[in-house]
């Protein structure tokens, strides 16, 4: 059965810090990872990783694919109060454009 | 700007009653998604469409049903509401090639009492 997996399940840290969250998968077929961000409302688009694609970075956000030990991390230094979210993490089979979550990381950034 | 309309922000339905969830996407995409959000649990599809009038079972489609009669338009209902779909509602839409993954509403918080 197809299934992702997210640690840690939540997190709390101090603004200045680094966070790592992780993301390992079991997928037939493997297509592509994304990483979500979800405040109060709909979650939003961070990265997409493909066998093309397996290492991304925008501003202090960066995240890596490992197609070999199938997980992915999302990285983000010197947090601020707004990276306070949950983040998901999503895969998708090929043949198919349905994407299988994790149960996401709720990071909590305190001031 | 790009949009996923969900009609209902937050609803509060009895036991038994009928629920239609509506959810709208002014992007001209083919595949449409409904998901449901419980802490513990993450996203679990309950249904999704690539095409008008097309459906097919997610993961856990037991006392749910959809219908999209237009391209941009995809409801859920709720048969008989029962107080353990309790739940956050989500809705997307991708490009029938999968594009950039999903683009996704605001949600529904359903309380069913």
């Amino acid at each position: 059965e197809d299934k992702v997996v997210q640690s840690p399940l939540s997190l709390v840290v101090h603004e200045g810090d680094t966070v790592t969250l992780n993301c390992s998968y079991e997928v037939t077929n493997f297509r592509s990872l994304l990483w979500y961000k979800q405040e109060k409302k709909a979650p939003t688009f961070l990265f997409m990783l493909t066998s093309s694609g397996i290492e991304k970075k925008s501003g202090r956000l960066s995240s890596i694919l490992d197609k070999k030990e199938l997980f992915s991390i999302l990285n983000i230094t010197a947090t601020q109060t707004g990276d306070s979210a949950i983040y998901l993490c999503a895969v998708t089979p090929s043949g198919t454009y349905k994407y299988i979550f994790g149960t996401g990381t709720r990071l909590k950034v305190l001031a | 700007d790009v949009k996923v309309t969900q009609s209902s922000r937050y609803l509060v339905k009895r036991t038994g009653e009928k629920v239609f969830l509506e959810c709208v996407q002014d992007m001209d995409h083919e595949n449409m998604f409904w998901y449901r959000q419980d802490p513990g649990l993450g996203l679990r599809l309950i249904y999704f469409s690539y095409d008008v009038k097309m459906k097919e079972k997610g993961d856990i489609p037991e006392g749910y049903s959809v219908s999209r009669e237009k391209k941009e338009r995809f409801s859920l209902i709720l048969e008989s509401a029962s107080t353990n779909q309790t739940s956050m509602y989500l809705c997307a839409s991708s490009p029938l090639t999968g594009g950039y993954g999903y683009t996704f509403g605001s949600g529904t918080r359903l309380t069913v009492v």
